[in-house]
C-alpha cells in the first residue's frame, strides 16, 4: 500500500506570490489535513477535507484554501505569501471522517520559503 | 480550547538507557485519544503509542510505554533500551473523539541518545 505523498519537497517563493502544494491520500484513505509546522515548533492544524468539503479548520486567514478531489487528493493554496508563511507543510490523510485511533499517515512535508 | 505542553524542550540518554518524555494537556473532554508522535530529520510524522482516554491500563509497544494519569491531564513517554535510532524529535498530540480529526501538538521535545 502507499503511503502519503506530497509535493514538491521544497519551495522558495516571494512576498505576495500565491502558492499550491499537493498531496496524495494513502490508498484507502478519504480524509486529509493539512498542519503547519513552523521551524522548532509543532504541527499546527490548518483544516481538513472529507469528501471534497472542507470540515474543520484552524485558526488560519482565508488567504490560506484547498481542495479535494474525487481521488482523495488534494491541494493547500496560500494566496498573498507572507515571510511567516515559511514552514513545513505536512499533509496527512486517514481511513473515515470520524477517524480511527490509530491517527494519521503523515507525509514528509513540503518545505516552503517565503522570501 | 485543548491545549499540549511538553516542557522539556531537550532531552539526552545514554545508548540502552531508559527515558522518560513527559506531557501534559488541558481539555473538558472526558474521551479523547492521546498519541506520541516521533519526526526524525526525514521530517514524517511516525505515530509511536496511542492511548485511548477511557482505557485505564497504559499503552505500550515493545520499548514504548506510557503512563497515563487521566485525573492530573499527564501522558508520558517511556522509552526502554534506547537505541541510536531513537534519536528523534517527539511530538505529544491530542485528539478529540467526534469531530473533525483535528490533533493539537504540543511543542516537541528534542531526543538525543549518546552511544
Amino acid at each position: 500500500e502507499t503511503g502519503v505523498t506530497q509535493s514538491p519537497t521544497h519551495l522558495i517563493k516571494t512576498r505576495g506570490q500565491q502558492v499550491t502544494l499537493r498531496c496524495s491520500s494513502q490508498s484507502g484513505h478519504n480524509t486529509v489535513s493539512w498542519y503547519q509546522q513552523a521551524l522548532g515548533q509543532g504541527p499546527q492544524f490548518i483544516f481538513q477535507y472529507y469528501r471534497e468539503e472542507e470540515n474543520g479548520r484552524g485558526n488560519f486567514p482565508p488567504r490560506f484554501s484547498g481542495l479535494q478531489f474525487p481521488n482523495y487528493s488534494s491541494e493547500l493554496n496560500v494566496n498573498a505569501l507572507e515571510l511567516d508563511d515559511s514552514a513545513l507543510y505536512l499533509c496527512a490523510s486517514s481511513p473515515a471522517y470520524t477517524g480511527d485511533n490509530y491517527g494519521y499517515t503523515f507525509g514528509s512535508g513540503t518545505r516552503l520559503t517565503v522570501v | 480550547a485543548q491545549t499540549v505542553t511538553q516542557s522539556q524542550p531537550e532531552m539526552s540518554v545514554q545508548e540502552a538507557e531508559t527515558v522518560t518524555l513527559s506531557c501534559t494537556y488541558d481539555t473538558s473532554e472526558s474521551d479523547y485519544y492521546l498519541f506520541w508522535y516521533k519526526q526524525p530529520p526525514s521530517r514524517q510524522m511516525i505515530l509511536v503509542i496511542r492511548q485511548e482516554a477511557y482505557k485505564q491500563q497504559n499503552a505500550t509497544e515493545n520499548r514504548f510505554s506510557v503512563n497515563f494519569q487521566k485525573a492530573a491531564k499527564s501522558f508520558s513517554l517511556k522509552i526502554s533500551d534506547s537505541q541510536l535510532g531513537d534519536a528523534a524529535m517527539y511530538f505529544c498530540a491530542y485528539r478529540v473523539i467526534q469531530g473533525a480529526q483535528k490533533l493539537v501538538f504540543g511543542q516537541g521535545t528534542r531526543l538525543t541518545i549518546n552511544p
